[in-house]
């Protein structure tokens, strides 16, 4: 049964501290990325990565930080210097790292919350 | 970058066909046009894409003007399944695939 697995569904986190969220997919995609949304939104890229072992910022990755060291998995880590953090955060994968016909296909995302 | 404008929100009769319009006037020749839609709370879900020519599958039909300047999703028998948010997008060329998510259009389908 392939797809895209995020873990947690919800995550809390206290003032100062680093979460990292979790997204794994085993459909054999070469990229993935890391999208935010907030309410009543659309969507916002924060990193995404073509390959093993290379990422590129997208439009909001102040405050975020992410690794590929494996094919199958990209995590997200949420800093504290990350200041409005609360927000529902997406991950997606396709299967060439270039080319206009890729479909994207989403997780099914991880809600963040601050305490 | 090519940016979209849809309606903000749509209402469709259960079981009639649902027509979601979407401006793209500054796309370029070979970008593709994407449909997704989000229920609430859930990750996008793929819909249907096309570049030029009218495209067909078992959610939807894509129907793209002949300038590729708007498109329409259609969604011939729409059920009360079908609420969510329906996005229309244009991969931005030159960027690892990126693709620009507007706020789209929120439909709901009424029994």
């Amino acid at each position: 049964d392939g797809g895209i697995t995020q873990s947690p569904k919800y995550l809390f986190r206290k003032e100062g501290q680093n979460v990292t969220l979790s997204c794994e997919q085993n459909l054999n995609h070469d990229a993935m990325y890391w999208y935010r949304q907030d309410p009543g939104q659309g969507l916002r890229l924060i990193y995404y990565s073509q390959i093993v072992n290379d990422f590129q910022k997208g439009d909001i990755a102040e405050g975020y930080s992410v690794s590929r060291e494996k094919k199958e998995s990209f995590p997200l880590t949420v800093t504290s210097a990350q200041k409005n953090p609360t927000a529902f955060y997406l991950c997606a994968s396709s299967k060439a790292r270039q080319g206009p016909w890729e479909t994207q296909y989403f997780g099914p995302g991880t809600r963040l919350l601050v305490l | 970058d090519a940016k979209t404008t849809q309606p903000p929100s749509m209402d469709c009769a259960e079981g009639r066909a649902a027509n979601l319009p979407c401006n793209h006037s500054t796309i370029s020749g070979n970008e593709y046009v994407y449909w997704y839609r989000q229920i609430h709370s859930q990750g996008p879900q793929y819909i249907i894409h096309g570049l030029k020519n009218n495209e067909t599958n078992e959610m939807a039909s894509l129907i793209i003007t002949e300038d590729r300047k708007s498109s329409t999703l259609i969604l011939p028998h729409a059920t009360l399944r079908d609420t969510a948010v329906y996005y229309c997008i244009v991969r931005v060329e030159n960027t690892g695939n990126q693709f620009y998510f507007g706020t789209g259009t929120s439909l709901t389908v009424i029994p």
